[in-house]
């Protein structure tokens, strides 16, 4: 059964960059038929798509946040990870790491969630 | 790009059926038969429930079906159920450079 688990601190000062880590289990991050994703939701609102990456490292990122994420692939770890810089409040939200699947990458398998404050 | 178009709320009695739609433009829902559905119940993760337009991965109930017609998406919940109620997701793919986009979200209550 494919787990994912995301990892990194819970609490970023603004300005600073947040930075997540998603550990794969029970499938190989290498798979041809994936993408890895980025999804998060801040506290009562709803689910947006940070970015997407293969495991050759080619990567596609939400328009509004292009210019502040970074997601690479460690395919030796079966792990890939989030930077996202200069972070604010705005920022603060649950970050989901998921398995991207089929023509349209719907995500078929998720991780539980980690909750990240942005605050001083 | 713009986030799809969900109502906000709706609300089914046990054993009514219910539609929750999800519209998009002609770059993204009106172009691919290949928007998703999600279900997510409090502190939970979203659960997958549709995917390609109407298809239901392994587990899920026939009671989720899922359309499309022009701009606009639909899913339909046949039957409601009390665990049906949650927020529902609607996804859609908008091409190789932004390839996923979502709905705001819609609270399904059931009465």
């Amino acid at each position: 059964q494919l787990q994912l688990q995301e990892s990194g601190p819970g609490l970023v000062k603004p300005s600073e960059t947040l930075s997540l880590t998603c550990t794969v289990s029970g499938g190989s991050i290498s798979s041809s038929a994936y993408y890895w994703g980025w999804i998060r939701q801040p506290p009562g609102k709803g689910l947006e798509w940070i970015g997407s990456i293969y495991h050759s490292g080619s990567a596609y990122y939400n328009p509004s946040l292009k210019s502040r994420v970074t997601i690479s692939v460690h395919t030796s770890k079966n792990q890939f990870s989030l930077n996202l810089s200069s972070v604010s409040a705005a920022d603060t939200a649950v970050y989901y790491c998921a398995r991207l699947a089929g023509y349209g990458d719907h995500g078929d398998y998720w991780g539980q969630g980690t909750l990240v404050t942005v605050s001083s | 790009q713009s986030a799809l178009t969900q109502p906000a709320s709706v609300s089914g009695s046990p054993g009514q059926p219910i539609t929750i739609s999800c519209t998009g433009t002609s770059s993204d829902v009106g172009s691919y038969n290949l928007v998703s559905w999600y279900q997510q119940h409090p502190g939970k993760a979203p659960k997958l429930m549709i995917y390609e337009g109407s298809k239901r991965p392994s587990g899920v109930s026939n009671r989720f079906s899922g359309s499309k017609s022009g701009n606009t998406a639909s899913l339909t919940i046949s039957g409601l159920q009390a665990e049906d109620e949650a927020d529902y997701y609607c996804c859609s793919y908008a091409g190789s450079s932004t390839p996923v986009v979502f709905g705001g979200g819609t609270k399904l209550t059931v009465l």
